[in-house]
């Protein structure tokens, strides 16, 4: 069973502080790797797409993946009380002939202003 | 404007009864998914479908059933056989890109209360 783990929080962190978030993967052939952030009774909205190692910067944002150690972070700089929200990690399996993402179950995360 | 959109926003349904949520989408996208989302949990898969007139069952596909006719349009049907239907419900898409590359969207949701 492919698996995508990530501490359900909450993460509170002061404004204008760094967040950090973490996600770690159980399939090693994992191909492509996304951030999501959800606000409270909303869909989830696209943030960051990583797919090789490394790091990968938008803005305020920063992916990191780290395909040895299988684990992939978002960085979120500045933090601002609208940044609060639950950020859900996916990741697309190595035989993903169905088109399927993984997701894990999200962090929460406060921003404390 | 580009786009998935689903309605109603907001169902309420009766013991009993199967209920259609509509999800339609402008992307010209061949995949498309339905997702349950529980208070505090994550997505679960119900259906998906990657081309016209094809669709498998996901994770939790019991009780629930879709049909794709179309490629824009993914409607899914909650029968009374799901046995608790209460839950917020995510529909997305996504085009078949470079392998591995293919990020989905979501629409807004409908939120599905059982009376």
């Amino acid at each position: 069973q492919k698996e995508v783990e990530q501490n359900s929080g909450p993460l509170s962190v002061p404004e204008g502080a760094i967040a950090s978030l973490n996600c770690t993967y159980s399939d090693r052939g994992s191909q492509s790797f996304f951030w999501y952030r959800q606000y409270s009774g909303k869909s989830p909205e696209l943030i960051m797409f990583i797919y090789s190692n490394g790091d990968k910067e938008d803005g305020r944002f920063t992916a990191q993946l780290n395909k040895a150690s299988q684990y992939v972070s978002l960085l979120i700089r500045d933090s601002q009380p609208s940044d609060s929200a639950t950020y859900l990690c996916a990741v697309v399996p190595l035989m993903n002939r169905d088109d399927k993402i993984i997701f894990g179950k999200g962090t929460r995360l406060h921003i404390l202003p | 404007d580009g786009g998935i959109t689903q309605s109603p926003k907001y169902l309420f349904r009766k013991e009993g009864q199967n209920v259609t949520l509509s999800c339609e989408q402008n992307l010209n996208h061949d995949a498309m998914y339905w997702y349950r989302q529980d208070p505090g949990q994550g997505l679960r898969l119900i259906y998906y479908s990657q081309i016209v007139n094809d669709f498998q069952k996901g994770d939790i596909a019991e009780g629930y059933s879709v049909s794709r006719e179309k490629k824009e349009s993914f409607p899914l049907t909650v029968t009374s056989a799901q046995k608790n239907p209460t839950a917020f419900y995510l529909c997305a898409s996504s085009s078949k890109g470079l392998a591995g590359r293919n990020e989905q969207f979501f629409g807004p949701g409908t939120r599905l209360t059982v009376l």
